[in-house]
C-alpha cells in the first residue's frame, strides 16, 4: 500500500504570495494532521482534520488555512507569504481520529519564501 | 502546556558503539503517550514506537530498546551495536487530546552521527 503522499515536492515563492501544499493519506486512514518544521527544530503542529472537520489548531496565525476533501486528501493554504514561512511541511495521517494513535508521515514539501 | 526536551543536540559515536538518546516531558495529563521518530537525511519522518502512561515495561525491537520511567518523567532510547544506517536525526514526542482530535509536540532533536 502507498503511503502518505505530498506534493509538490520543493516549491519556491516571493513574500506575499499565495501557496497551496497537498496531501493525500493512507488509503482507509481519515485523519490528516499539518506540521510545520523550521531547519534544526521540531515539527510544531499546525492543524489536524478528520472527517472533514477541524479537531485541532495550533498557534499558527490566520494566514494559515486549511481542508480535507470528501476522499480524505487535505489542502494545507498559507496566505501572505513570509520570509519566515521558509520550512519542510509535513502531512500525517493516522487511522482513527481520536486517541493517540501513531501518525504516519509524508515526504514533506519543502518551501523556500525569498 | 506540553513540552519535550533533548538536551543532546548532536551525538557522534564510532560504528557498534552503543548510544544512549535522552527524553524528559513535561504534562499535566494523567493520560498520555509518547512516541520516537527518526528522520533520515530524506525527511521524512519514520515511527519507531509508541508507549502509553499505565505501561512502564522497557520494550526492546531488535537493536532498539526503550526505557520508560514515570517518576523521572523520561522516556529514553538506546541502540545497541550502532551503524552507520542509523545516523539521523531522532525526535522524541508526546501526544496531547485536542478538540476531539490528538497533537504531536515534538523535542527539538538529536542528530546522531555514526561513523566507521
Amino acid at each position: 500500500d502507498a503511503g502518505v503522499t505530498q506534493s509538490p515536492t520543493h516549491l519556491i515563492k516571493t513574500r506575499g504570495q499565495h501557496v497551496t501544499l497537498r496531501c493525500s493519506p493512507i488509503s482507509g486512514h481519515k485523519s490528516v494532521s499539518w506540521y510545520q518544521q523550521v531547519l534544526g527544530q521540531g515539527p510544531q503542529f499546525i492543524f489536524q482534520y478528520y472527517e472533514k472537520e477541524e479537531r485541532g489548531r495550533g498557534n499558527f496565525p490566520d494566514r494559515f488555512s486549511a481542508r480535507q476533501f470528501p476522499n480524505y486528501s487535505s489542502e494545507l493554504n498559507v496566505n501572505a507569504l513570509l520570509l519566515g514561512d521558509s520550512a519542510l511541511y509535513l502531512c500525517a495521517s493516522t487511522g482513527l481520529g481520536g486517541g493517540h494513535n501513531e501518525q504516519f508521515f509524508g515526504p514533506g514539501t519543502r518551501l523556500t519564501v525569498l | 502546556a506540553q513540552k519535550v526536551t533533548q538536551a543532546q543536540t548532536e551525538i557522534s559515536v564510532v560504528e557498534k558503539e552503543d548510544v544512549t538518546l535522552d527524553c524528559v516531558y513535561e504534562t499535566r495529563d494523567t493520560t498520555y503517550y509518547l512516541f520516537w521518530y527518526k528522520q533520515p537525511p530524506s525527511g521524512e519522518l519514520v515511527f519507531l514506537i509508541r508507549r502509553n502512561s499505565f505501561d512502564e515495561q522497557n520494550e526492546i525491537s531488535g537493536r532498539y530498546s526503550w526505557n520508560f520511567q514515570k517518576s523521572t518523567s523520561s522516556f529514553n532510547f538506546t541502540i545497541t551495536a550502532s551503524q552507520v544506517v542509523d545516523s539521523a536525526v531522532y525526535f522524541c514526542a508526546l501526544s496531547a487530546l485536542t478538540g476531539g482530535g490528538n497533537k504531536l509536540t515534538f523535542g527539538t532533536g538529536t542528530q546522531l552521527k555514526v561513523e566507521l
